[in-house]
């Protein structure tokens, strides 16, 4: 079975920390994505990766990096926690177009709390 | 850039169709149509897509109007565990810009 592995499923950091959200895929998949989802905002793309080190800005990279040194782990950090980092984070990954039908796997997210 | 829009909540009766529309006027030609499902603490599940014609899976059909600028996810006999929230998303076939919309939240009333 086709798996998304996501580190933590529930986080508490404090301000100020230095947070970091992993995620593992098993399937050989190309792309790998993080978003996050908040109530009435939906999914928005902090970063995407289409091959290990390289990686594009989505849509609300602010206070955001991403790692990616190896195929199926594609890692999130936040430099400096900040309160309005609260969030439920969303790890998916997917073959790249010509190689499938192009559907994103999701993990089962990690939710972040920041005091 | 396309834009999805769709209902924020939907009810059915358990047994019988759901029919959960998306708005997508603006959608280009080599645009696919995607539905997910989220249900309560997981993460979204991939459903169906389709580029022009009529798609039929296990899980639903996914009828698009001739025009493309609208499309329906048909549950044809929806039961208790469909209760999520059904996602519409465009992708311009390369996983690059993914295009959300904000998500129906069915509710399947026994």
């Amino acid at each position: 079975d086709v798996k998304v592995t996501q580190s933590s499923r529930y986080l508490v950091k404090r301000t100020g920390e230095k947070v970091f959200l992993e995620c593992v895929q098993d399937m050989d998949h190309e792309n790998m994505f993080w978003y996050r989802q908040d109530p009435g905002l939906g999914l928005r793309l902090i970063y995407f990766s289409y091959d290990v080190k390289m990686k594009e800005k989505g849509d609300i990279p602010e206070g955001y990096s991403v790692s990616r040194e190896k195929k199926e782990r594609f890692s999130l950090i936040l430099e400096s926690a900040s309160t309005n980092q609260t969030s439920m984070y969303l790890c998916a990954s997917s073959l790249v177009w010509a190689r499938g039908t192009g559907e994103l796997f999701f993990g089962e997210g990690s939710r972040l709390t920041v005091l | 850039d396309a834009k999805t829009t769709q209902p924020t909540s939907m009810d059915c009766a358990e047994g019988r169709a759901a029919n959960l529309p998306c708005n997508h006027s603006t959608i280009s030609g080599n645009e696919y149509v995607y539905w997910y499902r989220q249900i309560h603490s997981q993460g979204p599940q991939y459903i169906i897509h389709g580029l022009k014609n009529n798609e039929t899976n296990e899980m639903a059909s996914l009828i698009i109007t001739e025009d493309r600028k609208s499309s329906t996810l048909i549950l044809p006999h929806a039961t208790l565990r469909d209760t999520a929230v059904y996602y519409c998303m465009i992708n311009a076939g390369n996983n690059r810009k993914l295009i959300w919309g904000l998500g129906t939240s069915l509710a399947v009333n026994p």
